[in-house]
């Protein structure tokens, strides 16, 4: 069964640029996680969705920063425009919801922005 | 916002020896109380959870203790290995389905 997968692996990209990461989550969750995880701040929950609607984007640090689910098998988070400090990893989860259910993780975006 | 304090930041265990690492919280929305593990380069999994019914789980060579009363939860890993070197981290559930992190303990194990 596959895990969540997430692309790209690794972004390079210069400071101002638009950059998507994706994310497929496992069929059949229906919540889906976006974190950044830092050596600064640890791992840090951004945006979470339930049944493809944005449930809590407390965590989105600024405006820049936009999610979307536009179906169950599908998500990208955007940085617009990107800065250095974005630099992090940045790891999309997904479970069925209840929970006590773990969150299977993705292995992760490295995003460094120059 | 919820704090999840974990300790030690890093561990250095001779093969064969205990691992323990510690996590307070404040609040959980939820009593669950999971670690997660993570090798470089990969996502965290969830290596093994409790619920407070019980003050300690067993799986293998890894043990959750839970103290309710004092807010606190650790992991043991018996006999390490060097394999068992990875980051760990505990979590707490806040509202809804969504878990705060501690900020993990980068273990190593030497030979």
């Amino acid at each position: 069964d596959a895990g969540v997968i997430q692309s790209p692996r690794h972004e390079v990209t210069e400071m101002g640029q638009e950059v998507t990461l994706r994310c497929k989550p496992i069929s059949g969750h229906d919540y889906l996680f976006w974190y950044r995880q830092t050596m600064m701040r640890g791992l840090e929950l951004l945006i979470y969705f339930n049944n493809n609607v944005p449930i809590d984007d407390s965590g989105m640090p600024e405006d820049r920063f936009s999610a979307k689910m536009p179906n169950a098998s599908f998500s990208t988070l955007k940085i617009q425009p990107s800065e250095p400090r974005d630099s992090a990893v940045y790891f999309c989860a997904s479970n069925r919801g209840r929970v006590s259910q773990p969150q299977h993780f993705g292995d992760g975006t490295r995003l460094s922005i120059l | 916002q919820q704090q999840v304090k974990q300790s030690p930041q890093s561990l250095i265990v001779q093969k064969g020896g205990i691992s323990i690492i510690n996590c307070a919280y404040e609040n959980t929305a939820f009593d669950y109380f999971p670690w997660y593990q993570q090798f470089p380069g990969k996502g965290p999994a969830l290596l093994i959870a409790i619920r407070p019914d019980v003050s300690e789980k067993k799986e293998g060579r890894f043990t959750i203790s839970f103290n309710k009363s004092a807010k606190q939860f650790s992991l043991h890993i018996m006999d390490s290995q060097p394999g068992d070197s990875a980051t760990y981290f505990c979590a707490v559930f806040n509202a809804g389905n969504m878990l705060t992190f501690g900020g993990g303990t980068r273990l190593m194990v030497k030979p």
